[in-house]
């Protein structure tokens, strides 16, 4: 595709329920990035993989959160037992190695527990 | 461990004004620097890159600098419109690149027309 594409767009569930939440990157790019941003806030960062390992995924804020890479492409980030505070808009960006390159950024899931 | 502040948090200005934003890290070791907008509601959208050997980029109205002796970035945007207004991001990717952006928490500008 032309872009990263993250699906789905906008996503209500319960709290306590499992969600699933796709990305994905521009083809070709190696690197691929989780962050999530609240409403009004920065953005956080929550994973990084490089083709399909995950150099750091420090920033996982509990053990609910999981993500893999499969094929150097597609990546899910999946959510545990949802709660409220994990309501936010969770982006994902690609890029490509090298100095002189630009990571790009999905429009986001909009993630709302209720 | 990489920060990225950005100075100031928000900012309005009157149309056709010149403004400059702010953008400094703490470690040098930076492989680029990646200035993004962001309009409510919506993703990242990328609009200059330099790399670590460069001191400036330039796209239309704006200008990026780079000072990786002081950490620091500047954004420029020159005769500013009221299509400006959106929050400025700036995100530095360390030495090796194996590693996260890491991002300041923005600059909101609006322009006022």
């Amino acid at each position: 595709g032309a872009g990263v594409s993250q699906s789905p767009s906008n996503k209500v569930t319960e709290k306590g329920k499992d969600v699933e939440l796709r990305c994905d990157p521009i083809s070709g790019h190696t690197a691929l990035y989780w962050y999530r941003q609240s409403l009004g806030q920065g953005l956080e960062f929550l994973i990084y993989f490089q083709g399909n390992s995950a150099p750091d995924k420090s920033g996982l804020p509990s053990d609910r959160f999981s993500a893999e890479r499969t094929g150097g492409s597609v990546s899910t980030l999946t959510i545990q037992r949802t709660q409220q505070e994990d309501s936010a808009v969770y982006l994902c960006a690609s890029r490509k190695t090298g100095a002189n390159t630009e990571a790009f950024f999905g429009q986001g899931t909009r993630l709302t527990v209720v | 461990k990489q920060e990225v502040t950005q100075i100031p948090a928000a900012l309005s200005v009157p149309e056709g004004e010149n403004l400059v934003l702010n953008c400094s890290f703490t470690d040098s070791a930076i492989y680029n620097l990646q200035w993004f907008r962001q309009d409510p509601g919506k993703g990242l959208t990328s609009l200059l890159l330099i790399q670590s050997s460069q001191r400036e980029q330039t796209s239309g109205r704006l200008n990026a600098s780079l000072d990786k002796s002081s950490g620091r970035s500047t954004l420029y945007i020159a005769a500013s419109q009221p299509g400006d207004s959106a929050t400025y991001l700036c995100a530095a990717l360390s030495l090796g690149g194996n590693t996260p952006l890491v991002f300041g928490k923005g600059t909101r500008l609006s322009v006022i027309a």
